[in-house]
């Protein structure tokens, strides 16, 4: 059965900084992993997605790599602002199936 | 930019009534998920339709939980009876399509926040 961890749990760092997220999994026979943004009392926004012939993707300030092999993947958030509070959460896809989640590292940006 | 609906987005609900989640895709999504997420933890998989036809059903716990989406559109999550222990968050999300994997992200709509007194 897949499981997935996400290290740290929580995470308060000053403004500005930039970060990494760990995301680890159990089984590397996956097609994608995805990794999601939530704030308090909502749903889930998809952040990226990586599939799992490659190995990173981009969206403005974040960055997510994955290494399938060793069944890791990271999320790097540059220049970290306030707004980026919420929890991250990590999730593994095995082609059609539905996704298994970690249970999220919570962010916290200090202004 | 099209999203995925869901209403109530939160239900009080006594042990032992019945309570129902409703969602709606995105407009052409064949695949659609319902997850349960309890606070603190990462969202589970409950049930997955393709179009009209469940596809795995196997964390479902069946003598208290039913989904249906009859006609591959949207869908309903019920709950009869309720318990404490159902308390929680309902996710519905969406897929373009399954079996593609390029196109396997998932969309998530809003939620339904559950308590169960």
């Amino acid at each position: 059965k897949q499981e997935v961890t996400q290290i740290p749990a929580a995470l308060s760092v000053p403004e500005g900084e930039n970060l990494v997220l760990n995301c680890s999994f159990t089984d590397s026979a996956i097609y994608n992993l995805q990794w999601f943004r939530q704030d308090p009392g909502k749903g889930l926004t998809s952040l990226l997605l990586i599939q799992s012939s490659q190995r990173e993707q981009t969206s403005g300030r974040l960055n997510a790599s994955l290494d399938k092999s060793s069944g890791r993947s990271t999320l790097y958030i540059a220049a970290s602002q306030p707004g980026d509070s919420a929890t991250y959460l990590c999730a593994v896809g095995g082609g059609a199936d539905g996704l298994t989640f970690g249970k999220g590292t919570h962010l916290i940006i200090q202004p | 930019e099209a999203e995925v609906a869901q209403s109530p987005r939160y239900k009080i609900t006594e042990k032992s009534q019945a309570v129902a989640f409703w969602c709606d895709p995105i407009s052409g999504h064949a695949t659609l998920y319902w997850y349960r997420q309890i606070l603190g933890q990462g969202p589970e998989l409950l049930v997955q339709f393709q179009d009209e036809s469940v596809v795995d059903d196997s964390q479902l716990p069946k003598d208290r939980f039913s989904a249906e989406r009859l006609k591959g559109v949207d869908s309903t999550l019920k709950i009869q009876p309720a318990e404490l222990g159902d308390s929680a968050m309902y996710l519905c999300a969406s897929s373009l399509e399954s079996g593609t994997v390029i196109y396997n992200e998932q969309f998530f709509g809003p939620g339904t926040r559950l308590t169960v007194l």
